[in-house]
């Protein structure tokens, strides 16, 4: 059973424009959700988090929202750059991590 | 910092075959986990190691995956035997602790092995 599901397999932005990223989950029990971000030939590294008990938590150009009634997670990258080219993970967790399956973004200069 | 190291990088097998993937944590990093990470899916948790006790493995096929962390540092994580759905990349990670999820149980990602069975 998918619990995270990612339903954009690809995305494709302008430089300097806005990605948003989309991510929907299934299970209430998650308290915790995560973005990884991962480049070709590496493993995913942390990009920014949030806790259940908060709807928006930003870092710099990226900024994740949550809204805990519609089960959905966002994450916008404002301004976008070439080197955010990469596949992005929406991860939650309760006792252990939970993947979506990804979407690969693309920032065309 | 050193990062979490594996190797190989890459294997072909054939099925039936076995392999082992290595895996050595961040000093000092407590918890240990090996994902799978089938093409096109996300990565889905093997097993997780506090130290050198298994704290979930309900997602591990038993009767081929094995995997252990005898002196609670590096790991080691083997098929036997392989199948053709095993073709993947296995990832391991490792965290300085374990628990309700706080800023320091971030999971730093080694940069996985990247195994095919023909």
């Amino acid at each position: 059973d998918q619990q995270v599901k990612q339903n954009s397999p690809s995305l494709s932005v302008q430089e300097g424009r806005i990605s948003i990223l989309n991510c929907d989950y299934t299970n209430s029990m998650f308290d915790y959700f995560l973005w990884y971000k991962k480049y070709p030939a590496e493993g995913p590294t942390f990009l920014i988090s949030i806790s259940s008990i908060k709807d928006k938590n930003e870092d710099g150009r990226f900024t994740v929202f949550l809204n805990k009634s519609a089960k959905h997670l966002s994450l916008h990258i404002v301004p976008s750059q070439p080197g955010d080219s990469a596949v992005y993970f929406c991860a939650a967790s309760y006792n252990k991590l939970v993947f979506g399956a990804g979407t690969i973004l693309r920032v065309k200069s | 910092e050193a990062g979490v190291a594996q190797s190989p990088r890459y294997k072909i097998i054939e099925k039936r075959q076995s392999v082992a993937f290595w895996c050595n944590p961040i000093s000092g990093h407590a918890t240990l986990y090996w994902y799978q990470q089938i093409l096109g899916q996300g990565p889905k948790l093997l097993i997780q190691f506090q130290n050198n006790g298994v704290v979930d493995d309900s997602q591990l096929p038993k009767d081929r995956f094995s995997a252990e962390r005898l002196k609670g540092v590096d790991s080691t994580l083997k098929i036997q035997p392989a199948k053709l759905e095993d073709s993947a990349v296995y990832l391991c990670a490792s965290s300085f602790a374990m628990g309700p999820f706080l800023l320091y149980n971030e999971q730093f990602f080694g940069p996985g092995t990247r195994l095919t069975v023909l």
